[in-house]
């Protein structure tokens, strides 16, 4: 079975601040890790995934992830916030053939002015 | 291009009635899903797609079917509304398992 922890319910930062949204998983085989934000009364829009290659992955609005195979860990970073960043944050997870996305349980960023 | 579109946004049932949930994308995709998602725990994969006419349960499939008759869209049918089942509900589609998933609106479920 494959997994997500999003080990924060709520991070708060300051604008101008780096911030680090916290993913941990499990699975079997090599996985396919992605992230998505969701802002109030929205769907969800994708922000960057990790499927091979360079463990540094830039996407969608500065953000960037590291994915580390030894921990298990594809945490979400931005070096400076904004308080448009202000959203509820789902990192995924998938494992190499499955067609089953799983998600965590989100955790709310609120960047303080 | 529209991407993935809801309809309704809020519908309000009565325990015991029944409603389709539609979802349709314009972007060719092969794989859709549906999700539920509920304060505090996430998505949870309901069902999915890989292509007109092939279906599979998720992980919380009791209490709904879903037809793909057409590579655009896939509707969701609640048989049998029940409490439990209010949530919101999230249509999304894929090129393929690797790539993103692009998701609908969402549709507001009340069931009393």
């Amino acid at each position: 079975a494959q997994s997500v922890a999003q080990p924060e319910d709520q991070v708060n930062v300051a604008e101008g601040n780096p911030l680090t949204v916290k993913c941990t998983y499990s699975v079997s085989g090599n996985p396919y890790l992605f992230w998505y934000v969701q802002y109030p009364n929205r769907g969800l829009q994708f922000l960057l995934k990790y499927i091979t290659g360079d463990n540094l992955v830039k996407g969608s609005y500065g953000f960037e992830a590291e994915f580390n195979k030894s921990q298990t860990s594809f945490h979400l970073k931005k070096p400076s916030a904004l308080v448009s960043d202000s959203a509820l944050y789902f990192c995924a997870v998938s494992g190499a053939g499955s067609y089953q996305l799983t998600f965590g349980k989100g955790t709310k960023l609120s960047v303080i002015p | 291009n529209a991407g993935v579109t809801q309809t309704p946004k809020f519908r309000i049932l009565k325990i015991g009635q029944s409603m389709t949930l539609q979802c349709t994308q314009d972007m060719n995709h092969n794989y859709m899903y549906w999700y539920r998602q509920d304060p505090g725990m996430g998505l949870k994969l309901i069902y999915y797609s890989v292509g007109a006419g092939i279906t599979d349960k998720g992980e919380v499939p009791n209490g709904y079917n879903v037809s793909r008759s057409t590579t655009e869209d896939f509707p969701l049918r609640l048989e049998l509304a029940a409490p439990s089942q209010t949530s919101v509900y999230f249509c999304a589609s894929s090129y393929s398992d690797f790539y993103e998933q692009y998701f609908g609106p969402g549709t507001r479920l009340t069931v009393t």
